[in-house]
């Protein structure tokens, strides 16, 4: 069964920190995707990355970037000088990745809340 | 191009009631999930659509749950006889053939009194 554990269940920071939410994942399947969501005050979920278990390259988005290391089955995410607008609960999710596409359920953790003060 | 819509975004209904929501995904996209999120919790699958068809359907769908597609574009959640346990914030995403991310709509909040 495919698992994703965000132990931190909520962060407070003050802006221009760097943070880093945690992201563990349990599968099975030898390809599976990895992926983060953003979920503001607002309710709507909003797709930050997707990440396929054969690239481990680090990947930098502006002031996001992204750590996948297989060996310990993490997807670190992390925000550089964060800013009040980053307040939000951000998911990172797993699906199975199926060669001829086709159904792909993800399966989130539980979030992490973000709150980043003035 | 316009994102995943849902309506109503919120619903409060007394127990027993029936209750249908909408989803529009975006058009052109072929897939069709839905999801349900409880207070303090991420997303859990419900059922997903490819075209007109249900395709999958998750153990958290009760009988009292239903979806339609009817003709491949909008998608409909029925519930019938709500329980106090059946509020939640039920969420829509819809993604194009291929491997692709899910995009999101702004959900439904339910609230069963």
């Amino acid at each position: 069964a495919q698992k994703v554990t965000q132990a931190q269940t909520e962060i407070s920071v003050v802006e221009k920190e760097d943070v880093t939410l945690d992201c563990v994942y349990e599968t099975r399947d030898t390809t599976y995707y990895l992926f983060w969501y953003k979920q503001p005050p607002s309710g709507e979920l909003v797709f930050l990355i997707r990440r396929n278990s054969f690239d481990e390259q680090n990947e930098i988005s502006g002031r996001y970037s992204w750590n996948f290391q297989k060996s310990t089955s993490s997807f670190n995410f992390t925000i550089t000088a964060s800013q009040v607008v980053d307040s939000a609960v951000y998911f990172c999710a797993l699906s199975e990745a199926r060669p001829s596409g086709g159904f792909q359920k993800l399966v989130f953790g539980t979030g992490t809340r973000l709150l980043v003060s003035p | 191009d316009t994102g995943v819509s849902q309506d109503p975004r919120h619903k409060i209904t007394k127990r027993g009631q029936n209750v249908t929501f909408r989803c529009d995904p975006i058009s052109e996209h072929n897939r069709l999930y839905w999801y349900r999120q409880t207070l303090g919790q991420g997303p859990e699958f419900l059922t997903y659509f490819q075209n007109e068809a249900q395709l999958e359907k998750s153990r958290l769908l009760s009988d009292r749950f239903s979806a339609e597609r009817p003709k491949g574009s909008f998608s409909t959640l029925e519930i019938q006889r709500t329980e106090q346990g059946d509020s939640a914030m039920y969420l829509c995403a819809s993604s194009p053939a291929g491997d692709h991310e899910q995009y999101f709509g702004p959900g439904t909040r339910l609230t069963v009194t």
